[in-house]
């Protein structure tokens, strides 16, 4: 079957760094998406890697290990707004789907 | 910026009405998305679209139906709602930039069945 792990919630205070991680077991692979949702919002594209490597965007960093099925998602300088559930997402076999994880939910305190 | 709108936002209805929720785009994008999603819980692929006259049933299974009769709209019906189906559906198109596949999530229709 096709699945994507992620831990269900992490907690972290304000200013720090925060990895949220993913493993997925999928059919096929063409790259791993994370992608944050605020509650009541939708879910915003935030980064993409279809190569191992580290990808820096900001405050955010992305990293994928094609060969271990692994990535995650690092946070820097955590503020209250990144408050919100993120997503893993790999596009299947044919690359017509994206499948995404059941959503990891951070908490930043204070 | 990302153009994908759903209509409506909101809606409340009673049990065995049909409905038709709306999801259009103008980024010319040809694959098209619908989701299911409770509050906190993961996005459960309902329907999806390649293109033009093109339409596949996604990973949950679900009684409504939906059609792609232009590039840019994908509306999804429910033929006889339930409480079962209360949720929020999300609509979203992607295009595939050198590899990149990018979703664009329109804001989506929270729906109550009573």
């Amino acid at each position: 079957g096709q699945s994507l792990e992620q831990p269900s919630e992490v907690t972290a205070v304000e200013g720090a760094i925060v990895q949220i991680n993913c493993t997925y077991q999928t059919s096929g692979f063409y790259g791993l998406s994370w992608y944050q949702q605020h509650d009541g919002g939708a879910p915003t594209f935030l980064s993409y890697n279809a190569l191992d490597g580290l990808e820096e965007t900001g405050r955010f960093s992305s990293f994928l290990s094609r060969s271990d099925s692994y990535g995650y998602l690092l946070l820097q300088e955590l503020q209250m707004k990144d408050s919100a559930s993120y997503f893993c997402a790999v596009r299947d076999t044919g690359g017509f789907k994206t499948i995404f994880g059941a959503g990891t939910r951070l908490f930043v305190k204070a | 910026e990302a153009d994908i709108y759903q209509t409506p936002r909101y809606l409340v209805i009673g049990t065995g009405k049909k409905i038709t929720l709306e999801c259009s785009q103008t980024m010319g994008h040809d694959k098209m998305y619908w989701y299911q999603q409770d509050p906190g819980m993961e996005l459960h692929l309902i329907h999806y679209s390649y293109g033009v006259n093109s339409t596949e049933k996604g990973d949950l299974s679900s009684e409504s139906t939906v059609s792609r009769i232009r590039t840019e709209h994908f509306p999804l019906t429910l033929e006889s709602a339930r409480p079962s189906h209360t949720s929020q559906y999300l609509c979203a198109s992607s295009g595939t930039t050198g590899g990149l596949d990018t979703q664009y999530f329109g804001p989506g229709t929270r729906l109550t069945v009573l």
